[in-house]
């Protein structure tokens, strides 16, 4: 059965330029997450979306970061201009009845 | 954010110890949680999760329990290897509620010394 994918798994980038990040859940899980994680640190939360309901956006951390989720299935997490404070992990989860299955991540280098 | 710029602490046994990993939680009407292990490189991977009605569960070398007066959750692990040098993480939810949104602790790292 097929897990969490996320792609590319890594991505190098010039300062200023955009990327999309792209995340594939598993089939059916209503739940879907981003979180960003830096070298040696925690997670740090970004957005959730659950089924139809409005995203929780809390975390975004401006207003360069924004995701969607087209058909309650597929999400794409962009940051516009990037920063080289934006280089990090970032971590997709889905899950159904709470527990969150993860994929490996896409590491983003911003030079 | 949740658990943002913290450098995680770190918890360092001996080969063949028993490990235990602490988490405090912050929602009292959490009902479900669960720990993850991240191993360097990798997304975080479920280990044992337990819900509220329960305050022991057992896996294979590993136990988990809850304390929901002081909201307090551990991992225990039995004859630590050094395969279980990795991160962990719990994670509490309301299963079933409205969001059932998953809220993770800071984490921990475990290294393991041989």
């Amino acid at each position: 059965g097929a897990g969490v994918s996320q792609s590319p798994s890594n991505k190098v980038t010039e300062k200023g330029k955009d990327v999309e990040l792209r995340c594939d859940p598993i089939s059916g899980h209503t739940a879907l997450y981003w979180y960003r994680q830096s070298l040696g640190q925690g997670l740090e939360f970004l957005i959730y979306f659950q089924g139809n309901s409005a995203p929780d956006k809390s975390g975004l951390p401006s207003d360069r970061f924004s995701a969607e989720r087209t058909g309650g299935s597929v999400s794409t997490l962009t940051i516009q201009r990037t920063q080289q404070e934006d280089s990090a992990v970032y971590l997709c989860a889905s899950s159904l009845y709470g527990q969150g299955f993860f994929g490996p991540g896409t590491r983003l280098t911003v030079l | 954010g949740e658990s943002v710029g913290l450098h995680l602490p770190t918890l360092s046994v001996q080969e063949g110890d028993n490990s235990i990993i602490n988490c405090a939680y912050s929602n009292s009407a959490s009902d479900y949680f669960i720990w993850y292990k991240q191993e360097s490189g990798k997304g975080p991977q479920f280990i044992i999760d337990i819900r509220s009605n329960m305050d022991k569960r057992q896996g294979q070398r590993v136990t988990v329990l809850l304390n929901k007066t002081v909201k307090h959750l551990s991992l225990q692990i039995a004859a630590t290897q050094p395969g279980d040098s990795a991160v962990y993480f719990c994670a509490e939810t309301v299963a079933g509620g409205a969001t059932n949104k998953l809220i993770f602790g800071t984490g921990t790292l475990l290294a393991v010394q041989p």
